[in-house]
């Protein structure tokens, strides 16, 4: 079956200007979580959706926004960039693995704000 | 919130080697997962243990979960085994899916 996409792999943007992210879980997970990476603050949680209700959000400012939609498709949405937005942005898919739940990532997209 | 440790932060190991890396967590957790980081940025999933012990090839993890910690083997290391391993865990009381990631260790595996 297929894996968890995310679209696009790369994006340069400007500071100030907005990005939109977009994530394709697994068939059949209807939970996403996001993760952003820098070197400085490591892996950090943003926020999950399930069923197309945020179910637990991170430490982020509210410029970090996501949505999910009926199909499970998520997106996540920065405005207003700073530099320190540069960072690697990784989706998981979440489906259950015996009693719990197993998470599964994407590629990521790597952001870059110039 | 939760904390996790990993150790050590970096290992250089000659190829054919064994390593144990550990993964120290400080409450109580629901989720367990190992992961090695490949060069392109992607998590690829090697173990999911919240407790107990399971092999795969080469590697081989053990979850000890009164005693909060898990440890990663990797026996006759490879260079392809190089990348950094990440372990995230799932708090117990947390209804939905997030993972607090580890530092990681950062591998390197010498030819």
């Amino acid at each position: 079956k297929a894996g968890v996409t995310q679209t696009p792999r790369y994006l340069i943007k400007t500071r100030g200007q907005q990005v939109t992210l977009s994530c394709s879980p697994i068939s059949g997970h209807r939970s996403v979580s996001w993760y952003q990476q820098t070197p400085g603050q490591g892996l950090q949680f943003l926020f999950e959706y399930f069923s197309e209700t945020q179910r637990n959000k991170g430490n982020f400012p509210g410029r970090f926004s996501g949505r999910q939609f009926s199909n499970s498709r998520s997106e996540m949405n920065v405005s207003t960039l700073e530099l320190g937005d540069s960072a690697l942005y990784l989706c998981a898919s979440n489906g259950k693995t015996g009693l719990n739940t197993e998470a599964f990532f994407g590629q990521g997209t790597r952001l870059t704000v110039v | 919130g939760i904390q996790v440790e990993q150790s050590p932060p970096d290992l250089i190991l000659q190829e054919g080697a064994n390593s144990t890396l550990r993964c120290n967590f400080s409450d109580s957790v629901n989720n367990l997962q190992w992961f090695h980081q490949n060069p392109w940025g992607q998590l690829i999933n090697l173990f999911y243990i919240p407790s107990g012990t399971k092999q795969n090839g080469r590697l081989s993890a053990t979850t000890v979960a009164t005693e909060r910690y898990s440890l990663l083997y990797i026996s006759s290391s490879q260079t392809t085994d190089s990348g950094v391993y990440f372990c995230a865990v799932g708090e117990w009381d947390n209804a939905g899916n997030m993972l607090t990631f580890g530092g990681g260790t950062r591998l390197m595996v010498k030819p």
